[in-house]
């Protein structure tokens, strides 16, 4: 079974510009949920779509977007780019969404770096 | 609020011993805890869960512990290899709610040949 995988590796981008990421699931997982990871914060919960619709959204400014396809592939949308949004990006797929009473692992990619200049 | 913490200082240790990195957490009553690998510039990689009325899980050479009265999980590598080298995260969690998964900062391990 193929991974999960991320789309652009690197990044780099102006402060006030746009981006917008890509993941690709595990073949099979309807949950996706993103991550930014940054040395100072550590891994940092964004978002998780389970079958197209938003479950949870972690402390993040509306400046940062999700959305989810009907073949459960997700995209993550950051407006107003600043220099602080700097960071990995990260994407993981599961079986099940995290409210389920049965709790799978999370598959992570190995994430988009973007930076901010 | 929520607090997670690991070992902010890396963990030296010689190969061939065993590594044990601490998972200490607050205001959390997680139904189960997991760990996760993370190798520099790559996504984490699940290893191992273990729930609340678990107290110890094994998989090859690593043993987690979970004590929900010290509210804390103790993760150990046996006969450590330098290719164990990298960051574990945990991560707790209550099992449902609202809330994503969170992890702590994370623990890096490096194992001296």
């Amino acid at each position: 079974k193929a991974g999960v995988t991320q789309t652009p590796r690197y990044l780099i981008k102006t402060r006030g510009q746009q981006v917008t990421l890509s993941c690709s699931p595990i073949s099979g997982h309807r949950s996706v949920s993103w991550y930014q990871q940054t040395p100072g914060q550590g891994l940092q919960f964004l978002f998780e779509y389970f079958s197209e619709t938003q479950r949870n959204k972690g402390n993040f400014p509306g400046r940062f977007s999700g959305r989810q396809f009907s073949n459960s592939r997700s995209e993550m949308n950051v407006s107003t780019l600043e220099l602080g949004d700097s960071a990995l990006y990260l994407c993981a797929s599961s079986q099940t969404p995290r409210d389920s009473s049965y709790n799978s692992p999370l598959h992570f990619g190995n994430g988009t770096r973007l930076t901010v200049t | 609020s929520q607090k997670i913490e690991q070992n902010s200082e890396a963990l030296n240790i010689q190969e061939g011993k065993t590594a044990t990195l601490t998972c200490n957490y607050t205001n959390y009553s997680p139904a189960y805890l997991q760990w996760y690998r993370q190798d520099p510039g790559r996504g984490p990689v699940f290893l191992l869960l273990i729930r609340e009325n678990e107290k110890e899980k094994r998989k090859e050479r690593l043993k987690v512990t979970f004590d929900t009265t010290l509210k804390q999980s103790l993760f150990h590598i046996t006969a450590s290899q330098p290719a164990d080298s990298a960051t574990y995260l945990c991560a707790p969690h209550s099992g449902g709610g609202a809330d994503g998964l969170t992890f702590g900062k994370g623990t890096h391990l490096i194992i001296q040949p």
